[in-house]
């Protein structure tokens, strides 16, 4: 299995308040993302990053924002966190040049 | 946003009953890969396919990816309770960015 650790694994918050989820990868590789998945709506792509402070939008990128200082940390804030954003949210990793993506074990937010 | 359809979206079966799960898209991949999620895990990865017409053979599960890369199925053999769990199909965009589109996925309950 691919070194991927999420964390929390859990957590309830309040409308309003910001929200850090933590990615954590062992494996050195270039590429990280976020998606968050829903029912009826499968996983959708939030944040990516290509390398160290490098990083874009994905299709649902709005009120979420990213940060990458070290290669094997991936941040994705929440400024304001809203009943939407309730969801299970995944990490990924892949390698330089491939398609195939490995995945963390998954944080589910609950947005009260 | 290029759309994958991923039939049916539920299938329950009994064990020992074979299957086919389908994905396709009104475009071409450049990669497919398909993935195995269980309840409360991220997603695992099964396979890849990158050239059209190709087909490959995990154990009892069966990927086949079209002549004209436009769709892939994945047929599963004498199906055992271990296989429940959603099935979910990625293709590649290309480029540089290495980002993935996924299916809704096919929710597969083998029943004993």
């Amino acid at each position: 299995d691919a070194g991927i650790t999420q964390s929390p694994r859990h957590k309830v918050t309040e409308t309003g308040t910001p929200v850090t989820l933590r990615c954590h990868q062992t494996e050195n590789h270039r590429y990280m993302y976020w998606y968050r998945q829903d029912p009826g709506h499968g996983l959708r792509l939030i944040h990516y990053s290509y390398g160290v402070k490098d990083t874009d939008k994905g299709e649902v990128s709005d009120g979420y924002s990213v940060s990458r200082s070290k290669t094997e940390d991936f941040l994705l804030t929440l400024e304001s966190a809203t009943s939407s954003q309730t969801s299970v949210y995944f990490c990924a990793i892949s390698e330089y040049q491939t398609d195939t993506q490995y995945f963390g074990p998954g944080t589910r937010l609950t947005v009260l | 946003t290029q759309l994958l359809e991923q039939s049916p979206q539920f299938l329950s079966i009994q064990e020992g009953e074979n299957l086919t799960v389908y994905c396709n898209s009104s475009s071409v991949f450049s990669s497919l890969q398909w993935y195995r999620q269980e309840p409360g895990e991220g997603p695992v990865l099964l396979v890849t396919v990158v050239t059209g017409g190709e087909v490959k053979k995990l154990k009892r599960l069966t990927f086949q990816f079209g002549d004209a890369r436009k769709d892939s199925s994945l047929h599963i053999t004498a199906a055992q309770t271990g296989d429940t769990g959603l099935y979910l199909c990625a293709r590649g965009g290309g480029g540089s960015n290495y980002k993935l589109t996924f299916g809704k996925g096919t929710l597969l309950t083998v029943n004993p």
